[in-house]
């Protein structure tokens, strides 16, 4: 069964703090990608990353930075936290031999709430 | 450019009435188009899928027709099940870009026994 896991389910931070959100998949994909997800807003590209060590912005990158070390593992970091930041985190992967066709894969998402 | 619009909800159904969610698109050429599902707590999953005009995607119980005249690719069920209460939201990719994902904004929909 294939799996897109993510590293906490719900997390509170605090303003100005630093935050990593782990996302991991066993699927062998190429791409991975993260979304914020808000309500009436639908879901938002932040980052993804076609390749290990390879990324591209997204719609809406300003105060995010993203890591890709391994080929499963794709990381989201916010440099310093800030209230508007508090939203849904959603990970994703497809793999590269797309055409199209291919659906993406999900996680379960990390509710993040900074205060 | 590409977008996707989705009709507002949330939209609340007794158990077994039709279901109807309206989805149209603006992309050129011949998108794959997608319905994908969220269930409280949980990522989205795909639901259904057409890759091409007239294909009709299905799956559990859910259909979709993609419709390139009217640029559409409607949601419907027959007759909906307190289970089937979620977020539904609407896609498309393009295959000279398979990385980029428009979505909808979602659609909730509350089913009552």
């Amino acid at each position: 069964d294939v799996k897109v896991t993510q590293s906490s389910r719900y997390l509170v931070k605090r303003t100005g703090e630093k935050v990593f959100l782990e996302c991991v998949q066993d699927m062998d994909h190429e791409n991975m990608f993260w979304y914020r997800q808000d309500p009436g807003l639908g879901l938002r590209l932040i980052y993804f990353s076609y390749d290990v060590k390879m990324k591209e912005k997204g719609d809406i990158p300003e105060g995010y930075s993203v890591s890709r070390e391994k080929k499963e593992r794709f990381s989201l970091i916010l440099e310093s936290a800030s209230t508007n930041q508090t939203s849904m985190y959603l990970c994703a992967s497809i793999p590269s031999s797309g055409s199209g066709m291919n659906e993406q894969f999900f996680g379960p998402g990390t509710r993040l709430t900074v205060l | 450019g590409n977008s996707v619009t989705q009709m507002e909800g949330p939209v609340t159904l007794s158990e077994e009435a039709f279901l109807t969610i309206n989805c149209t698109y603006t992309a050129t050429g011949y998108p794959s188009l997608f319905w994908y599902v969220q269930y409280p707590g949980e990522g989205l999953q795909l639901l259904l899928k057409a890759t091409k005009a007239d294909d009709k995607g299905s799956n559990k119980g859910f259909e979709a027709t993609y419709r390139k005249e009217t640029t559409s690719f409607h949601l419907e069920k027959g007759s909906v099940q307190v289970s089937d209460s979620a977020v539904y939201f609407c896609a498309l990719t393009q295959s000279y870009n398979f990385n980029k994902f428009y979505f909808g904004s979602g659609t909730k929909l509350n089913v009552k026994p």
